[in-house]
């Protein structure tokens, strides 16, 4: 049982924006940053962006994050078909003294 | 092109023992914090275990310490994970990552009698 809680599902149809969140604690997305994951079903996970750092390139600008106090958030602007996919939050637990992954968030385009 | 090749999986017995491969190619591997994350059938990603660039620092989730040992040859390029007293629970797809930005394909574990 991960200790970084999503929501199981979220949904939009093209061009709408999606936001999908990440319930942490003061051990974990309270005091470090947070990462974000693309993960097309039967593939490898993708790096999307890290939390107020500057999204790698490739990675369309439809997508961004923030965090406040023990959450974080991804949202997607601009829904696109491709964006079907799992996403997966994660960042450090110092109470673990290990990384964490969120529950995963599966997104459907409608 | 950087890359990342995971090899070294296979069908092994409960209480049987693995050792993963990971062959990483076109940046600087000996700077890289690496670790490794599976997932099984069906399942979200789970964090398995950690290594600094110098192979100094190891860290292990809890489900998995005292039997997976990771570690690296920055002289080949390669990061490895022992898997010892392999039990049903660990088959997955085991990926290895730099953090966080390069992932390989994967190999898969299955644990079966």
């Amino acid at each position: 049982q991960s200790v970084l809680t999503q929501p199981p599902s979220a949904s939009g149809t093209p061009g709408q924006r999606v936001i999908i969140s990440c319930s942490g604690s003061s051990s974990n997305i309270g005091r470090r940053t947070v990462h974000w994951f693309q993960q097309v079903p039967g593939t490898a996970p993708k790096f999307l962006l890290t939390t107020n750092y500057q999204r790698p390139s490739g990675v369309p600008d439809r997508f961004s994050g923030s965090r406040s106090g023990t959450s974080a958030s991804l949202a997607i602007s601009g829904l696109q078909s491709e964006d079907e996919a799992d996403y997966y939050c994660a960042t450090w637990d110092d109470s673990l003294n290990g990384h964490v992954f969120g529950t995963g968030t599966k997104v459907t385009v409608l | 092109e950087v890359q990342l090749v995971e090899s070294g999986g296979g069908l092994v017995q409960p209480g049987g023992s693995l050792r993963l491969s990971c062959a990483a190619s076109g940046f600087t591997f000996s700077s890289s914090d690496m670790s490794w994350v599976r997932q099984a059938p069906g399942k979200g990603l789970e964090w398995v275990s950690s290594i600094s660039d110098s192979g100094i620092s190891r860290f292990y989730a809890d489900s998995v310490r005292g039997r997976f040992t990771i570690s690296r040859d920055n002289s080949k390029n390669r990061l490895y994970l022992q898997l010892n007293s392999l039990r049903a629970e660990d088959a997955a797809v085991y990926y290895c990552a730099r953090h966080w930005d390069v992932w390989g394909k994967g190999t898969t574990v299955t644990v079966s009698s």
